[in-house]
């Protein structure tokens, strides 16, 4: 057990459906990602917060969004799905610093991940 | 940008075997390798991680070699056991003002122990 929770385990919904996937990280995890897992394009990095500020973006598409909350968790917001939106998503959390602060354990845990599967 | 190329993509091993598992990484301010271990139907945990500064690093039955100048780094596992059976993915990241970059991903190797 890694210590990052995401909820729900499974999603099924429908095409043109939004949907809203949590993350809770470790105790004292400052950082949160999303990465993306399908057969084909493996685990891709989405974004990233830090204390509750967007870090990072990789390849998230325009009809996804993230926001970190004040007391950390995280929820990644997933609207006018498609059928290739179908994919493990997966939440890390890590104790990095920001650029320029004092060097962190960085290493990223990762969550149980969230099956969705759009219809 | 990063690319992480994984190989083999399956490897199949007798049980008490040793496994090898190869990433080449194209960025050279790259400088941290974490190798991750997903069994099924759950998240991707860290099994080890080098930075650029060490060319080996052990952990029990795993080990991890880095050649920066070749620009690739390996898996080692030995003394394979049934439960060792997984994907395994290998990821390279920049490290630098105190702040680890994001992680990029090979596609991984199922690896399957066969007892």
């Amino acid at each position: 057990d890694s210590g990052v929770t995401q909820t729900p385990k499974h999603l099924i919904t429908a095409t043109g459906q939004r949907v809203t996937l949590r993350c809770s990280p470790r105790s004292g995890d400052l950082s949160v990602y999303w990465y993306q897992q399908s057969l084909d394009q493996g685990l891709q990095f989405l974004i990233q917060y830090y204390n509750g500020e967007e870090r990072a973006k990789g390849n998230i598409l325009e009809r996804f969004s993230a926001q970190q909350f004040p007391d950390l968790h995280s929820e990644l917001n997933l609207s006018s799905l498609e059928l290739g939106d179908s994919a493990l998503y997966f939440c890390a959390s890590s104790n990095k610093s920001p650029a320029g602060g004092p060097p962190s354990t960085d290493t990223q845990y990762f969550g149980p991940g969230t099956r969705l599967t759009v219809l | 940008g990063e690319n992480v190329e994984q190989h083999p993509s399956t490897l199949s091993v007798q049980e008490g075997d040793s496994a090898v598992i190869k990433c080449t990484y194209s960025d050279s301010a790259s400088n941290y390798f974490p190798w991750y271990k997903q069994e099924l139907g759950k998240g991707p945990q860290l099994i080890i991680d080098i930075r650029s500064n060490v060319g080996e690093k052990k952990d029990q039955r795993i080990a991890v070699t880095l050649n920066k100048t070749a620009k690739h780094f390996s898996l080692h596992i030995t003394e394979t056991q049934p439960e060792d059976s997984a994907v395994y993915f290998c990821a390279a990241a920049q490290y630098y003002g105190g702040s680890q970059g994001n992680l990029i991903f090979g596609k991984g190797t199922k690896l399957s122990v066969k007892p």
